[in-house]
């Protein structure tokens, strides 16, 4: 199957401060999404990114679909306690017909006040 | 939109007993829904691709008897866990796929948290 590289695992930082994760696969994809995962409950889509090089925002969060189409970073500026949960990119390869996602390990964010 | 409904959302059995979970897509219609299977501080691991009115795709490692899936109409998926045991206890979310106009990212539902004892 698929690698997804998701990276950092985890982040610790203060309230106000930028965040920034990536992912990388070893493989072209066509589409690049990202979703927050709160505990207990299941992931939330926050940026769908369809085409090489793209540049989508919502609200604070920032996502890029990679040049190479094998990576994205999403950057979430001034963070604030809510913004805690596990973060996972996921991909869709350019044979897929039904959609079947590939995810990475998630990045677990912690905010402090 | 996109609302994705799962239910139960906890459920506590003996082991032994089969459980069945449901999926719905409340305001669309999903050819496509996908059952996945995670663990405590791990990624979603996909189990079965369900298409409806056709049998279930399974990923390989995936017991199909153990894990029936039912896709009967647009709206429903359901699993069902076959005498289950305390090794099948995890968090199971389903997803689905709106089809009309264009390509449609996957949605999700908030997850059944099984336990079995």
């Amino acid at each position: 199957g698929q690698q997804l590289n998701q990276s950092p695992q985890s982040m610790f930082i203060q309230e106000g401060e930028d965040v920034s994760m990536n992912c990388t696969s070893s493989s072209i994809f066509n589409t690049w999404l990202w979703y927050k995962q709160d505990p207990g409950e299941g992931p939330v889509l926050l940026i769908a990114l369809y085409k090489a090089g793209e540049l989508t925002s919502n609200g604070r969060l920032t996502a890029q679909f990679g040049i190479t189409r094998k990576d994205s970073f999403l950057n979430i500026s001034a963070s604030i306690p809510s913004d805690v949960g596990i973060y996972f990119c996921a991909g869709i390869d350019r044979g897929s017909t039904l959609g079947r996602l590939y995810f990475g390990r998630g990045t677990q964010l912690t905010v402090w006040p | 939109g996109a609302v994705v409904s799962q239910h139960p959302s906890w459920v506590i059995c003996k082991s032994g007993t089969s459980v069945k979970i449901e999926c719905r897509s409340l305001d669309f219609q999903a050819t496509t829904m996908f059952w996945y299977r995670q663990f405590p501080k791990q990624s979603l691991m996909l189990m079965a691709t369900s298409n409806e009115g056709s049998k279930a795709t399974y990923e390989q490692g995936v017991e199909k008897d153990k894990f029936l899936i039912n896709h009967a109409s647009l709206t429903l998926s359901t699993l069902t866990v076959t005498s289950a045991h305390p090794e099948d206890s995890s968090f199971y979310i389903c997803s689905a796929r709106d089809h009309a106009g264009g390509f449609q990212p996957q949605h999700f539902g908030d997850g059944t948290r099984l336990s079995i004892l």
